[in-house]
């Protein structure tokens, strides 16, 4: 059962426009949404990441956006640059973190110059 | 770079054998977790020790055990070793209470 369910698969943008990667989860109990990014050869690295006590979390160029009662959650990232390019990961967890996060399929981001 | 150090990063073997991974935490981080990697299926919790003891299990084979040792290194143990178990194995570990989640590089198991 996927507990985290995350779209598009894959994104195209060009430099300087706006990513928007969205994550639904199923579990009401979790409490702890964090967003990973990864790149070709590592592990994932912690973006940004939020409670459901706040609607919205900026840091940067890169913002969270949650939505409690359709159980949704973004992520924007503004001003996209070719760097930016790699995998993106939603997460989920319960008991804010202390629990092993579950989480979605994955967006691959291209940033195009 | 994360802290978190796993060896080896790459590990060829065949079908039926057995292989160990190992996971260096962060330094003073108690918990730690094994991830599986691959294609078709992202990231899937595998295990999480705390201080040494086995905390929460995830979708973790029968084939596969770990354990957490005194100096707090993790090894993952895979057993009868099938084509499908092909992936990238990522350790993570953390601090005690809500603190964030650090993966090492990951190492890449190929079964042929």
């Amino acid at each position: 059962q996927q507990q985290v369910k995350q779209s598009p698969q894959s994104l195209i943008v060009q430099k300087g426009g706006i990513s928007i990667i969205n994550c639904a989860y199923e579990n009401t109990a979790f409490d702890y949404f964090p967003w990973y990014q990864q790149f070709p050869g590592k592990g994932p690295a912690l973006l940004i990441a939020i409670r459901p006590d706040v609607s919205e979390k900026k840091e940067g160029r890169f913002t969270i956006s949650f939505n409690k009662s359709a159980k949704q959650f973004s992520l924007h990232i503004m001003d996209s640059q070719p760097g930016d390019s790699a995998t993106y990961f939603c997460a989920a967890s319960r008991d804010t973190g202390r629990r092993a996060l579950t989480f979605g399929s994955g967006t691959r981001l291209q940033v195009q110059p | 770079d994360s802290g978190v150090t796993q060896t080896p990063k790459h590990l060829i073997t065949a079908t039926g054998q057995r292989v160990t991974l190992r996971c260096s935490p962060r330094s003073g981080d108690l918990s730690v977790y094994w991830y599986q990697q691959s294609l078709d299926q992202g990231l899937q919790f595998l295990i999480q020790y705390y201080n040494g003891e086995e905390r929460a299990k995830g979708n973790i084979l029968e084939r596969f055990s770990a354990q957490q040792f005194p100096d707090l290194h993790s090894e993952l143990n895979l057993s009868s070793l099938e084509l499908g178990d092909s992936a990238l194995y990522f350790c993570a570990s953390s601090a005690q209470g809500n603190s964030p989640l650090h993966f090492g590089n990951g190492t890449r198991l190929t079964v042929t």
